[in-house]
């Protein structure tokens, strides 16, 4: 039962777009969702998280949106960069005993120059 | 400040061998869980320990077990490894704040069953 889905498992973007990465969820017992951006061979590094009792939140060049009656987040951004270019995971969690992360199965992203 | 540590960072093990695994938290956290990474399942929880107990766990056989040290560094041990158990091992450490700060991982041991 994958609780945790990004569908779209490549995306290719130009440089200076913007990067659009979705991923929806089932579980409606989750209380903050995260991306992470992964290179191979290294551990997934965090980028930002979201609470549930929120729809948006922004650090930087990334923004996350979350639409809780549609079950879906998405990361966007803006402008996207070579060095973008990596997989990317959403991630969601409970709390307290439930604080496991379960994750996606990652977007791999490509920002050509 | 240090990052999360796990040593080895390689390892090559035949089948029916244990092996075990360390990861070293960022000083402070003390929660550690444990994660497999595979090019088929993506990343799989395999469980979390806070102050040295077990406090979730995945669904992964019991081949699989872990343990935290009172310093909050942890280890696991997979036993009588098969093929399957090839894998990226991440280990992540979260303090408070985790929902805002995200859990950190390590760069992973890389598990080699022959």
């Amino acid at each position: 039962d994958q609780q945790v889905k990004q569908n779209s498992p490549s995306l290719s973007v130009q440089e200076g777009r913007i990067s659009i990465l979705n991923c929806d969820y089932t579980n409606s017992m989750f209380d903050y969702f995260l991306w992470y951006k992964k290179y191979p061979a290294e551990g997934p590094t965090f980028l930002i998280s979201i609470s549930s009792i929120k729809d948006k939140n922004e650090d930087g060049r990334f923004t996350v949106f979350l639409n809780k009656s549609a079950k879906h987040l998405s990361l966007h951004i803006v402008p996207s960069q070579p060095g973008d270019s990596a997989v990317y995971f959403c991630a969601a969690s409970g709390t307290g005993t439930a604080s496991k992360l379960t994750f996606g199965t990652g977007t791999r992203l490509q920002v050509t120059l | 400040k240090a990052g999360v540590t796990q040593t080895p960072r390689y390892l090559i093990k035949t089948r029916g061998q244990q092996v075990t695994l360390s990861c070293s938290p960022i000083s402070g956290h003390r929660s550690v869980s444990w994660y497999q990474q595979t090019p088929g399942q993506g990343l799989q929880f395999l469980f979390e320990y806070f102050s040295e107990t077990q406090r979730n766990k995945g669904n992964f056989p019991g081949r699989f077990s872990g343990r935290q040290f009172s310093n909050s560094r942890s280890e696991m041990n997979v036993s009588t490894l098969e093929l399957g158990d090839s894998a990226l091992y991440l280990c992540a450490s979260s303090g408070s704040g985790v929902e805002y700060y995200g859990y950190t991982f390590g760069s992973g041991t890389r598990l080699t069953v022959v």
